[in-house]
């Protein structure tokens, strides 16, 4: 199977409301991550985990928050959208930080 | 800020030519990756170099590392229509930052 899986795949929202995306894996990978993809800007790091409870920001953390209380789950959740958050989600694993990542394939999110 | 970039933004080949594209970055590197994704889809890891490597080969990529100059390119040797997609680098030092990509378009 895939190893890694996102959901859902597709979401539309309203301003602000809440939004939880999820990415779970069966790979039992130490490390998962929470990209968005924007035009012109390749993948920017939201959020990244390095083992249950343990998070850290990335690049692009403002409005976001995370969650992993189990090795195979890792939530994303706006806790308000915003018409800038309009875009592409990817999760990603790896066993070891910086090594090669393996992505799910992505949770397009429109907020209205 | 954005680390990789990668050049050309697009590009478009026959089939059964060799596409090169670059990538340039900014710091300090551990390592520096290579994705493809397709239209719509996740991003497939392709190729990892090292910082103390050179020159890296799996099937049809050959990927060369010059961290003097900080950059990398990615030769992919008698394209085919099916490596029609983005090509992104990745480069990490305490995180992994991404490049805007190259789209490689190969006419059948």
């Amino acid at each position: 199977d895939a190893g890694i899986t996102q959901s859902p795949r597709h979401k539309v929202t309203e301003t602000g409301t809440p939004v939880t995306l999820r990415c779970h894996q069966t790979e039992n990978h130490r490390y998962m991550y929470w990209y968005r993809q924007d035009p012109g800007h390749g993948l920017r790091l939201i959020h990244y985990s390095y083992g249950v409870k343990d998070t850290d920001k990335g690049e692009v953390s403002d409005g976001y928050s995370v969650s992993r209380s189990k090795t195979e789950d890792f939530l994303l959740t706006l806790e308000s959208a915003t018409s800038s958050q309009t875009s592409v989600y990817f999760c990603a694993i790896s066993e070891s930080l910086g090594e090669e990542k393996l992505f799910g394939s992505g949770t397009r999110l429109t907020v209205v | 800020s954005q680390q990789g970039e990668e050049d050309p933004q697009a590009l478009s080949i026959q089939e059964g030519e060799n596409a090169t594209m670059n990538c340039s970055y900014k710091t300090s590197i551990n390592n520096l990756q290579w994705y493809r994704q397709n239209s719509g889809r996740g991003l497939v890891h392709l190729i990892l170099i090292r910082s103390n490597e050179r020159e890296k080969h799996s099937g049809r990529l050959r990927v060369t590392l010059d961290t003097s100059k900080k950059s990398s390119s990615l030769l992919i040797t008698a394209s085919r229509a099916a490596d029609t997609a983005s090509y992104f680098c990745a480069t990490d030092l305490y995180d992994m930052r991404f490049g805007a990509g190259t789209r490689l378009t190969v006419k059948p």
